[in-house]
């Protein structure tokens, strides 16, 4: 059974427009929400965290909004740049038990 | 900190070849995981240890498969004998205790 799903698989934006990526999770007992940037040839890289205690974070262009009822938590970028191109995964944790979604490869055309 | 990291960066070989792969967790975390990634399953985790203990090596795929960590700034995953099936990414990743797993670059596994 997948514990954290992810959507969509891929997504094209243009260059200055919002990439919105969804994860849904089973799990309740899931206490810590991160999002994984990864790039071609590299290892994936915190990108931006959120706990289920707060329903939106934001850093810089990015924000994950969080609904705690739904289960569901979803990554924003803000003013899209072609630089964001690459590969971003979900997960959702308790403790060292990570899942991952299956992840989503973002093109953002300039 | 030089981060996670991990050798070779690219392996090519034959099946029936044992396969060792390599890494340096970051220093002062506690926790180390391998992971494999494939474009068919994604992310999936094979085992992770704590101060150098194996805890969960359910997703270990088969006896084919071993890891160790002898002290707290080696790990080795290996392979024998490896099989075409086995063509992945396998990545690293250190954690200190909470939150954030820190991955390595990854090692691209290839068997002919």
């Amino acid at each position: 059974q997948q514990q954290v799903k992810q959507s969509p698989q891929s997504l094209i934006v243009q260059k200055g427009g919002i990439s919105i990526i969804n994860c849904a999770y089973e799990n309740t007992a899931f206490d810590y929400f991160p999002w994984y940037q990864q790039f071609p040839g590299k290892g994936p890289a915190l990108l931006i965290a959120i706990r289920p205690d707060v329903s939106e974070k934001k850093e810089g262009r990015f924000t994950i909004s969080f609904n705690k009822s739904a289960k569901q938590f979803s990554l924003h970028i803000m003013d899209s740049q072609p630089g964001d191109s690459a590969t971003y995964f979900c997960a959702a944790s308790k403790g060292n038990q990570f899942y991952f979604g299956t992840g989503t490869s973002l093109t953002v055309i300039p | 900190d030089a981060g996670v990291i991990q050798s070779p960066r690219h392996e090519v070989t034959e099946m029936g070849q044992e396969v060792t792969l390599r890494c340096k967790p970051i220093s002062g975390h506690d926790y180390l995981f391998w992971y494999r990634q494939t474009m068919m399953r994604g992310l999936e985790l094979l085992i992770y240890f704590n101060n150098n203990v194996p805890i969960d090596d359910s997703g270990m795929p088969e006896d084919r498969f071993s890891a160790k960590m002898p002290n707290a700034s080696f790990s080795t995953l290996k392979i024998q004998p490896s099989e075409p099936r086995d063509s992945a990414v396998y990545f690293c990743a250190s954690q200190p205790g909470a939150d954030t797993q820190y991955f390595g670059p990854g090692t691209r596994l290839t068997v002919l």
